[in-house]
């Protein structure tokens, strides 16, 4: 099982960008990487996911250098409403053997 | 408006007692899976189920039991068994293999505390 690595926490303001590195040493070689946003007494909610290279949708972009040893969720000019917990995380489900691991994320902070 | 739900937001039991937490899709999703989250920690795995009928036990399984019965539902029960039972319980399904392999959805949670 692929473990990964964040900042415990991170402070931002509003309109500013906000980059969360994650590393995952020993990623596999079908591993996916995925990044959920989680806010409190709420379920964990789907943010982005790579294999390689850099992938952007409406909300984030996340770069993956090509060795995939690491990765960085880019979240454009924040608001208050992105402050939340954000766990990155490294493996992959079924009908594939489920290999995920939630480590504590990070919590990030948007002030005014 | 599809998404998962789950029933009742808030639990409270006595120390001893059984307790099912339900859990219900209509994405169309085959696999399910419930995880368990403590104050200020990440989630961990319970219990996943991939198809009906059958389940696996994931990271934290003593103290628990499930079943899959339906497509549509994967209740957990949290036995006497447990002894830390107290928790914020989350289902989510994820979609077959495909583009958003990696993508599971969650529903709302259920708090567990036990007295």
């Amino acid at each position: 099982l692929a473990k990964t690595t964040q900042p415990i926490s991170m402070d931002s303001y509003e309109g500013q960008e906000v980059n969360i590195t994650c590393s995952h040493n020993n990623i596999a070689t079908n591993d996916y990487i995925t990044w959920y946003q989680q806010f409190p007494s709420q379920g964990p909610r789907f943010i982005i996911q790579g294999y390689k290279t850099k992938v952007t949708n409406e909300v984030a972009s996340l770069f993956i250098p090509a060795d995939r040893k690491s990765s960085t969720l880019s979240l454009p000019r924040v608001s208050l409403s992105d402050t939340a917990v954000y766990y990155c995380l490294v493996g992959d489900l079924p009908p594939n053997d489920y290999k995920l691991s939630f480590g504590a994320g990070t919590t990030v902070t948007v002030r005014a | 408006d599809g998404g998962i739900t789950q029933s009742p937001k808030y639990l409270f039991r006595k120390e001893g007692q059984n307790v099912t937490l339900s859990c219900e899709q209509n994405l169309n999703h085959d696999a399910m899976y419930w995880y368990r989250q403590d104050p200020g920690q990440g989630l961990r795995l319970i219990y996943y189920s991939q198809i009906v009928n059958d389940f696996q036990k994931g990271d934290i399984a003593e103290g628990y039991s499930v079943s899959r019965e339906k497509k549509e539902s994967f209740p957990l029960t949290v036995t006497s068994a447990q002894k830390n039972p107290t928790a914020f319980y989350l289902c989510a399904s994820s979609k077959p293999a495909g583009p958003a392999r990696g993508e599971q959805y969650f529903g709302p949670g259920t708090r567990l505390t036990v007295t």
